[in-house]
């Protein structure tokens, strides 16, 4: 069956530095999801891409998917402490209505 | 809007015990999800429910497991007889439509530990 796969598991980083998230899959994509879970909370949808190649900018995070729809990978430039949370992607092959999430990286901001 | 509620928040029980979780989506959604969140597996899905239907139940773990949604406004999930490897966050989500490319929006989650 389709598979996830989410690097790095975990990520410490200082406060203003950058972070990166990637996320593979073993199958073609027709969309990504990405969602933020702050410690002890749930999944929060941040963002959908769909085309191949496609770029979005939420403020301080960019969201990519790759020309093969096999991958994506989420930036946050200049972290703050208010980043830190697990980071999940879904992604979606051919089921019409299932995301397979991968494992998720922690993000922890030292101030 | 109150968003996805789910009842009880921390749930502890004994091996062998019948659990019941209890989700109420937001309304207007016609799309339920329930997932298991544990370390080793990630988020895993459980089982879909499409306009109160069941559409896919391939991730139920065993027949211990099931699921009812009666109406639109509620779903069960409940284990008989509970196990300790059952410990894990359960959540229920809930999206306007019945495809991927829909914003799944999570409840706060039932937090289980069988003893």
């Amino acid at each position: 069956g389709q598979q996830v796969m989410q690097i790095p598991q975990y990520q410490h980083v200082q406060e203003g530095e950058d972070f990166t998230t990637y996320c593979n899959s073993s199958t073609t994509l027709s969309n990504i999801q990405w969602y933020k879970q702050r410690p002890g909370g749930h999944p929060v949808f941040l963002i959908q891409l769909v085309k191949s190649g496609e770029v979005k900018k939420q403020k301080r995070l960019t969201f990519q998917f790759g020309e093969a729809k096999k991958n994506s990978s989420l930036h946050i430039t200049a972290t703050q402490t208010t980043d830190v949370g697990t980071y999940f992607c879904g992604g979606s092959g051919g089921s019409n209505y299932k995301l397979t999430f991968g494992k998720g990286t922690l993000l922890t901001v030292n101030p | 809007d109150a968003g996805v509620i789910q009842s009880p928040r921390h749930e502890v029980t004994e091996m062998g015990q019948e659990v019941t979780l209890r989700c109420k989506p937001i309304s207007g959604h016609n799309s339920l999800f329930w997932y298991r969140q544990t370390m080793m597996r990630g988020l895993e899905l459980l089982i879909y429910f499409n306009n109160n239907v069941p559409i896919d139940d391939s991730g139920m773990p065993e027949d211990r497991f099931s699921a009812k949604m009666p109406n639109a406004s509620f779903s069960t999930l409940k284990i008989q007889p509970s196990e300790p490897r059952d410990s894990a966050v359960y959540f229920c989500a809930s999206s306007l439509s019945g495809t991927a490319r829909v914003e799944q929006f999570f409840g706060p989650g039932t937090r289980l530990t069988v003893l």
